[in-house]
C-alpha cells in the first residue's frame, strides 16, 4: 500500500549545525505534502506544506521541495537552535477530504 | 483562541471498561479527526468526520465508535478498553480538503 518512510531518529545536532530529515513516499497521483511538528507534551503544528511538484514550502528557517522525480520531501534547516529539538513528521494527504498518513516521526535533540 | 480542546489529558483505564473521549474546536471547521499516536507508527487515523452529521472510518476503526454531536465536537469511544488501546489520541480539525489539520494536546490512554 500507499506509504511516508522518513529516516529514524534520534537525530543530535550541536546547535547551528545543519538538518536533514530525509523523506520518501509512494501514492498514486500527486498528494499534498507535509512536515508537521511535536514538541515535547504538545500536539502537533503544520510546519509547511507543498501542494504541487517543484513547490517549496518554508517555514520558520525549514524549508522542503516537493520532487516528484524522486517522491520525496526531505526537510532542512540551515542552523538548528535549541528550541527546534522535537519530533518531525512527514505525511501526505490521502484523498480530498484532508485525511493525512503520516511517516512514523523523526525525534531531533538540538545540544548546547 | 482555544482552537482544539481535548479532554481529559490522561486516563488510566482497566480492561473492559468504557470512556468517551471528548474534543471540541472553535474555528468553524467542517472536517475533524481521530488519530492515534504509537512509538515507532506515527499517527494513524482512527475515524473521521468531513462534516456535521457524517463519520467515517479510518485505518484503525476497530475497537472504537464516534459521535459528530455537532459542527464543533466529534467524540470518541471505547466501548471495551484493551491494553492494545493503550496510545496517545490525538483530535484534529481542519477545513475540507486542505490537509492543513490543527491537533489538541492529546490524551495519553493506558489500559491495564
Amino acid at each position: 500500500g500507499d506509504s511516508v518512510t522518513q529516516m529514524e531518529g534520534p537525530v543530535t545536532l550541536s546547535e547551528e549545525a545543519f538538518l536533514t530529515i530525509n523523506c520518501t513516499y509512494t501514492a498514486t497521483g500527486y498528494p499534498s505534502l507535509f512536515w508537521y511538528v511535536q514538541y515535547p507534551g504538545e500536539g502537533l503544528q503544520l510546519l509547511l506544506k507543498a501542494t504541487k511538484a517543484d513547490d517549496k514550502g518554508s517555514n520558520k528557517g525549514f524549508e522542503a521541495t516537493y520532487r516528484k522525480e524522486t517522491t520525496s520531501f526531505h526537510l532542512e534547516k540551515g542552523s538548528v537552535q535549541v528550541s527546534d529539538s522535537a519530533v518531525y513528521f512527514c505525511a501526505r494527504s490521502t484523498d480530498s477530504w484532508g485525511k493525512l498518513q503520516f511517516g512514523a516521526g523523526t525525534q531531533v535533540v538540538v545540544t548546547p | 483562541n482555544a482552537g482544539v480542546t481535548q479532554t481529559p489529558k490522561f486516563q488510566v483505564l482497566k480492561t473492559g471498561q468504557s470512556m468517551t473521549l471528548q474534543c471540541a474546536q472553535d474555528m468553524n471547521h467542517n472536517s475533524m479527526y481521530w488519530y492515534r499516536q504509537d512509538p515507532g507508527m506515527g499517527l494513524r487515523l482512527i475515524y473521521y468526520s468531513a462534516s456535521e452529521g457524517t463519520t467515517d472510518k479510518g485505518e484503525v476503526p476497530n475497537g472504537y465508535n464516534v459521535s459528530r454531536l455537532n459542527k464543533r465536537e466529534f467524540s470518541l469511544r471505547l466501548e471495551s478498553a484493551a491494553p492494545s488501546q493503550t496510545s496517545v489520541y490525538f483530535c484534529a480539525s481542519s477545513t475540507t480538503g486542505t490537509g492543513e489539520a490543527f491537533f489538541g494536546q492529546g490524551t495519553r490512554l493506558t489500559v491495564v
